[in-house]
């Protein structure tokens, strides 16, 4: 069956602009995370969605950040006003519920901020 | 402080013969402890999940260990060949009231020569 994907696979942006990242999961998966990996970095956990519990955002770098899951299933997650500290591999990732179960990870989106 | 490390620098391994990578951890207590492969321009990918109360876990080649005394796992893989060659990650897994939690590792570079 299809993997997460996500979309674009790279943008590049002015400093100051907005921009939306798109994540679509595997289909019937509750639980979706998005992560930053800078060059050489762990894994930096930003937010997790559940069903149709609160999200978890304890991740988010700041207030320019926010995420949004339409119906339990394509998630989008918005920069607004774009710094150059942003730029790095922003991953996906879907899971089949919540608890210790692998996670399965998109291609990730390459955001550059100029 | 808590921190998860593995080691920076890329392991150089000639084909053939078993790699272990190192995972070691600090103020935390895992539940699970899970490691993934991660090729250049991908997400990671799912390898193995080890419980805390579970000393080893073998996959095919791959065998992982877990000692929650010393706060570390081995990442090993026999018979090593030139397409094991990826960026491994470890992942701490938190249970932490009703949620669980994921930690990340930045990884180590492993190169298969043959």
């Amino acid at each position: 069956g299809a993997g997460v994907s996500q979309s674009p696979s790279n943008k590049v942006t002015e400093k100051g602009k907005d921009v939306e990242l798109r994540c679509d999961p595997i289909s019937g998966h509750t639980a979706l995370y998005w992560y930053r990996q800078s060059l050489g970095q762990g894994l930096e956990f930003l937010i997790y969605f559940q069903g149709n519990s609160a999200p978890d955002k304890s991740g988010l770098p700041s207030d320019r950040f926010s995420a949004e899951r339409t119906g339990g299933s394509v998630s989008t997650l918005t920069i607004q006003r774009t710094q150059q500290e942003d730029s790095a591999v922003y991953l996906c990732a879907s899971s089949p519920q919540r608890g210790a179960y692998e996670q399965y990870f998109g291609p990730g989106t390459r955001l550059t901020v100029t | 402080s808590q921190k998860i490390e593995q080691n920076s620098e890329a392991l150089n391994i000639q084909e053939g013969k078993t790699a272990t990578l190192t995972c070691n951890y600090t103020n935390y207590s895992p539940a699970y402890l899970q490691w993934y492969r991660q090729d250049p321009g991908r997400g990671p990918v799912f390898l193995l999940l080890i419980r805390e109360n579970e000393k080893e876990k073998r996959k095919e080649r791959l065998k992982v260990t877990f000692d929650t005394t010393l706060k570390q796992s081995l990442f090993h893989i026999t018979a090593s060949q030139p397409a094991d060659s990826a960026t491994y990650l470890c992942a701490l897994v938190l249970h932490m009231d009703s949620n669980y939690q994921l930690i990340w590792g930045a990884g180590t570079k492993l190169i298969i020569k043959p």
